[in-house]
């Protein structure tokens, strides 16, 4: 079955970088469109980045954009995403998701790893 | 950027009856690319809907889609206990991929 397990969350202060790691299996990982959407606290769901299944092209949310920077491993099925320069804001729980390639809706959702910026 | 606006914000009903959400788009979305999820407390979202009408392989047949253009609504036949969560619409036919506010589905 379909797995995704996300991990590196953490407690980083403001202006720190932190990377997290996806660990895909259960499919052909190296067939789908990869993001992350994150979700503060007792808030809604926000898209913040998507890789293709090649790797070869990537789309960001402005309200991160120039500071993550989301990347795959196909050979090991990873997908990872590298934040610098953390803001208060970023705190969320992030979730690792398939898209339906060719489609942008997400049919799995890993559990989600928690990103809290504070000082 | 295409907003979705979902209402209401929060549903009070009781196990089953017949819930009815709606979720409205700035711009119209063309193809129905617009996918509905399901979220329990402390869990991640489901895909419930896809292309605005086509329910997910193992999505009880209570739960519906409909809409397009710029009106989409998920329907929930007759309320069940797990039924109860907050429901996101998403569109995915434009970028940035945005997401409705969420709609509370409540046990009155």
């Amino acid at each position: 079955q379909v797995q995704l397990v996300e991990s590196g969350g953490d407690v980083v202060q403001p202006g720190k970088s932190l990377t997290l790691s996806c660990a895909a299996s259960g499919f052909s990982f190296s067939r789908h469109g990869m993001h992350w959407v994150r979700q503060a606290p007792g808030k809604g769901l926000e898209w913040v980045a998507l890789i293709w299944n090649d790797g070869t092209i990537k789309y960001y949310a402005d309200s991160v954009k120039g500071r993550f920077f989301i990347s795959r491993d196909n050979s090991k099925d990873t997908l990872s995403l590298l934040m610098t320069n953390l803001r208060v804001d970023d705190t969320a729980i992030y979730f690792c998701v398939r898209d339906d390639s060719p489609y942008y809706y997400f049919d799995y959702w890993g559990q989600g790893t928690l990103v809290t910026v504070s000082s | 950027e295409i907003v979705l606006t979902q209402s209401p914000g929060t549903l009070s009903l009781s196990p089953g009856e017949r819930a009815t959400l709606s979720c409205r788009a700035s711009q119209s979305l063309g193809s129905t690319f617009l996918a509905w999820y399901q979220q329990r407390p402390g869990q991640a979202p489901r895909l419930l809907i896809y292309g605005a009408s086509s329910r997910v392989t193992g999505i009880s047949d209570r739960f519906s889609g409909s809409g397009s253009g710029t009106d989409f609504t998920l329907t929930i036949s007759r309320l069940e206990p797990e039924d109860f969560a907050v429901y996101y619409c998403q569109q995915y036919g434009s970028s940035p991929k945005t997401f409705g506010q969420g709609t509370k589905v409540e046990i009155k």
